[in-house]
């Protein structure tokens, strides 16, 4: 039973324009939320996190938003850049031994 | 600063054959480990995790076994791989609880 949502398998967006990755998750247990970015053939890079007893965090061009109500959390990249083409992840989790449960990932496509 | 070594990086094996991965972890001490597995198309599966030197915890039953003999050394192992063992295994290290977890670049492993 996955614990941890995406949705979306794939997001194309303009350069530019704001991109949203959303991800859905179960365990209302989870203490602490991550986004991790990955391109092929190599392994996930952290981009940011947010803990649940937060709504909203911001590092340069990457906001995390979260709704605990609806345990839902957000990504927002503006602008998207054609770099931010990846792999997005989102995992929920953080204690019980720091483990941590995935999404399915989106690949996000920023046109040029 | 830390770094996560995996290797190898592709590995193709013959159903039946014996498997070992390996994972060492640089620049930190008593760290939480953990293998996940990649299959096409999916997710991102926690396979393992250790707190500990021979301490090993099992997240889903499986072809596979994991083993910790040194306090930075992480090893997947499989007497006989089965088809359906193909996939991309990731290894990662983490602190205490709710920080992220770091990646190493992975093995695509494949069976024939």
């Amino acid at each position: 039973d996955q614990q941890v949502k995406q949705n979306s398998p794939s997001l194309s967006v303009q350069e530019g324009r704001i991109s949203i990755l959303n991800c859905d998750y179960t365990n209302s247990m989870f203490d602490y939320f991550l986004w991790y970015k990955k391109y092929p053939a190599e392994g996930p890079t952290f981009l940011i996190s947010i803990s649940s007893i937060k709504d909203k965090n911001e590092d340069g061009r990457f906001t995390v938003f979260l709704n605990k109500s609806a345990k839902h959390l957000s990504l927002h990249i503006v602008p998207s850049q054609p770099g931010d083409s990846a792999v997005y992840f989102c995992a929920g989790g953080g204690n019980n031994f720091n483990k941590f449960y995935f999404g399915s990932g989106t690949k996000l496509n920023v046109k040029p | 600063s830390q770094t996560i070594h995996q290797w190898p990086a592709t590995l193709v094996q013959p159903v039946g054959s014996p498997l070992s991965l390996e994972c060492t972890v640089e620049g930190t001490s008593n760290p939480n480990l953990y293998w996940y597995r990649q299959a096409a198309g999916r997710g991102l599966q926690l396979l393992f995790y250790s707190v500990g030197i021979g301490q090993i915890s099992s997240e889903v039953p499986q072809n596979l076994s994991a083993s910790r003999p040194q306090d930075r050394q992480f090893i997947l192992s499989s007497k006989k791989l089965l088809l359906s063992d193909s996939g991309f295994y990731l290894c990662a290290w983490g602190r205490q609880e709710d920080q992220p977890q770091h990646f190493g670049d992975g093995t695509r492993l494949s069976i024939l």
